[in-house]
């Protein structure tokens, strides 16, 4: 099983619809998450941090229920420009280990 | 303006030949990393460092080098590349990744024939 696992979708959504990406860890240990978006052939920026009480950005909201070992990202009012792929990131406890990437969930925002 | 620099961007070579691809950050972070990135593989971590002369192997180190001599720069070294080593690599920097995530470079996409 891998340690960070997300849908790969894709997910094709019109402009305006709300969407949601899950996102499942093994490591029971893990402390941090986040959320990268990465557009095509491009390098990864980071989209936002993941606490445990939830945590908002504009239009992104980021939930993390540790209990069921899962985090999740809403996008609300989708645009055109939030077509990219979206990564989930776990960060183990234990130091000196470092990030864990999902697979990436592919998303296209359709006029 | 803080980055994280790769050089070079693209780079094509033969089996078997040396290459260095080049690292720095402007940042004065801690820690640094190599992932590579492939079709269905998602990104997949090489090498990281925690500080200066510090490094560790990640989940797919096999046939890879790195050196941490200067905080800055994290070079990552192919001895002997092969085409399984064609990929997209990106390095990453950051003050304390738990917190404050990792600012990747733009990327090196290597093509061994």
């Amino acid at each position: 099983r891998k340690e960070v696992e997300q849908d790969p979708g894709p997910f094709n959504v019109p402009e305006g619809a709300t969407v949601a990406f899950n996102c499942t860890y093994s490591n029971s240990a893990s402390q941090s998450f986040f959320w990268y978006r990465q557009d095509c052939r491009k390098e990864p920026k980071l989209l936002m941090s993941v606490y445990s009480s939830g945590n908002e950005d504009g239009r992104f909201t980021a939930q993390l229920n540790r209990a069921s070992q899962y985090i999740s990202l809403l996008i609300r009012d989708s645009k055109l420009s939030d077509s990219a792929t979206y990564l989930c990131v776990a960060w183990p406890s234990n130091y000196g280990q470092n990030f864990v990437f999902g697979p990436g969930t592919r998303l296209s925002v359709l006029p | 303006e803080a980055q994280v620099t790769q050089n070079p961007r693209y780079l094509i070579t033969v089996t078997g030949k040396k290459l260095t691809v080049t690292c720095s950050q402007n940042m004065n972070h801690e820690y640094m990393s190599w992932y590579r990135q492939d079709p269905g593989l998602g990104l997949r971590q090489i090498y990281y460092s925690m500080n200066v002369e510090v490094t560790d192997k990640g989940d797919v180190p096999e046939g890879y080098k790195v050196s941490r001599k200067e905080k800055r720069n994290f070079p990552l070294i192919l001895e002997s590349p092969s085409p399984n080593q064609t990929s997209l690599y990106f390095c990453a920097s950051s003050l304390f990744p738990g917190v404050n995530g990792y600012t990747f470079g733009s990327g090196t996409r290597l093509t061994v024939v």
